[in-house]
């Protein structure tokens, strides 16, 4: 791995079933972060985590949860997809929490239908 | 509230200069991001300013004034492959990015 990966690439759902996102870094870096990006809008923060076991909300929330076990492991899930939902999905991570430039995973599209 | 401002779209010419600005409103400031994100792929980081000036890198120069809470990125030489949304990101007072709409830059030949 180099760099910051996530899986699935794309995905249709069903409304009401559960999917989690994953997104995998292997720079050693501390804090990481969730957004979705609709057209028209910015991206919007879902959940940060700023250190391995710590998590925290963003912008936009519910309808998310989140996990950090470790450093390199930080998944979204979808308890119950709604359509609202459809969008695409981006991980990213920085060494430090604060004005550390952000590197980007290539991306999540779902549909949930 | 929070916001920030950039056009939705501009078109240029290859090899030409084209100046993106971007106008913020936000609950403090600790620094500006400029990202580069090409349709279908993941932003990419292009420049951090957090004093009044202009940064220089390559083709690509940043701005800031903080006082008029105003940045531009200033694109030199245009390629085709400069082709891309432009995404300007502040950091707010609370250490997270708020993020702009982005804009699409289109070149033609």
């Amino acid at each position: 791995i180099a760099g910051i990966t996530q899986a699935p690439t794309s995905q249709i759902l069903a409304a009401g079933r559960r999917m989690t996102l994953r997104c995998t870094q292997d720079m050693r870096h501390n804090a990481m972060y969730w957004y979705r990006q609709d057209l028209g809008l910015g991206l919007r923060l879902i959940h940060y985590s700023n250190t391995a076991g710590t998590t925290g909300k963003g912008e936009v929330p519910d309808g998310y949860s989140v996990s950090r076990a470790n450093t390199d492991d930080f998944p979204l899930t979808l308890a119950s997809a709604v359509p609202s939902q459809t969008s695409v999905y981006f991980c990213a991570s920085s060494h430090g929490q604060d004005y550390s430039e952000q590197f980007f995973g290539p991306g999540t599209r779902l549909t949930v239908l | 509230g929070q916001n920030i401002d950039q056009p939705t779209e501009m078109t240029a010419t290859e090899g030409a200069i084209v100046q993106i600005n971007c106008t913020y409103q936000t609950s403090g400031f600790n620094g500006l991001f400029w990202y580069q994100q090409h349709a279908g792929e993941a932003p990419t980081f292009l420049s951090y300013n957090v004093l009044d000036g202009l940064e220089e890198k390559g083709r690509f120069s940043s701005f800031l004034s903080r006082s008029k809470g105003y940045s531009y990125l200033l694109l030199k030489e245009l390629q085709m492959k400069d082709s891309a949304s432009y995404l300007c990101a502040v950091i707010g007072s609370n250490y997270q990015l708020i993020w702009g709409a982005g804009t699409k830059l289109i070149i033609k030949p």
